[in-house]
């Protein structure tokens, strides 16, 4: 199975620019590189997701490395709204999700 | 609703005891998912249902757990003879068409909690 490998944690100070590294070195052509988030006592929510080109939105930006064996979320300016739990996650083309990262909880400090 | 919901928000039981855990996903979503999430750890697949295809179930933990998609909407997730590990926050997620390049809309959760 695609795994994939995230930093426990990770501290910002708001209103700078975070970067989310994750590897997923076993990533299968077809398999789509989704973020979520999740807030205390939330369900998950969607971020950004992408295949093989970088991608922005309103909420963040996406880039993936040019083999697809990594990819960075970047959260342009953090605020204290953005601390959270940053899941990076494979999903196939069946909408299977093939593995779960542990996910990065993100502390942003005032 | 605009979203999907999931009744009840928390459930205390007993150990020994069914519980039954439903999930209403988005109108017209095809594809459901269940997942688990332990106090502090990551969320950890349990089953997927894709339109009218059998459901993969690969990642139920037992057979004590099974679930139901009925008439491709409403989903209920059963555990039998609940057990003081089962004690998580059960999460339900639903798709448009089940394929990569959508997202996951996931609801708020029920907290069981077994004694």
């Amino acid at each position: 199975d695609a795994k994939t490998t995230q930093p426990n944690s990770m501290e910002s100070n708001e209103e700078e620019p975070v970067h989310l590294p994750c590897n997923h070195s076993t990533i299968s052509g077809t398999d789509y590189i989704h973020w979520y988030r999740q807030l205390p006592s939330q369900g998950p929510e969607y971020v950004i997701h992408g295949l093989t080109s970088n991608v922005n939105n309103r909420m963040a930006s996406l880039a993936i490395a040019e083999d697809r064996k990594s990819s960075t979320l970047i959260l342009h300016r953090a605020t204290l709204r953005d601390a959270a739990v940053y899941y990076c996650i494979l999903v196939n083309n069946a909408g299977n999700m093939l593995t779960f990262g542990g996910g990065t909880r993100l502390m942003v400090k005032p | 609703g605009a979203g999907v919901s999931q009744s009840p928000s928390n459930k205390v039981t007993e150990k020994g005891k069914d519980v039954e855990l439903r999930c209403d996903p988005i109108s017209g979503h095809t594809a459901l998912y269940w997942y688990r999430q332990s106090l502090g750890q990551g969320l950890e697949f349990l089953i997927y249902f894709q339109g009218n295809s059998a459901p993969d179930k690969s990642g139920l933990p037992s057979d004590r757990f099974s679930a139901e998609r009925t008439g491709g909407s409403v989903s209920t997730l059963t555990i039998q003879r609940t057990q003081q590990e089962d004690s998580a926050v059960y999460l339900c997620a639903s798709i448009g068409a089940g394929r990569g390049s959508e997202t996951q809309y996931f609801g708020p959760g029920t907290r069981l909690l077994v004694l």
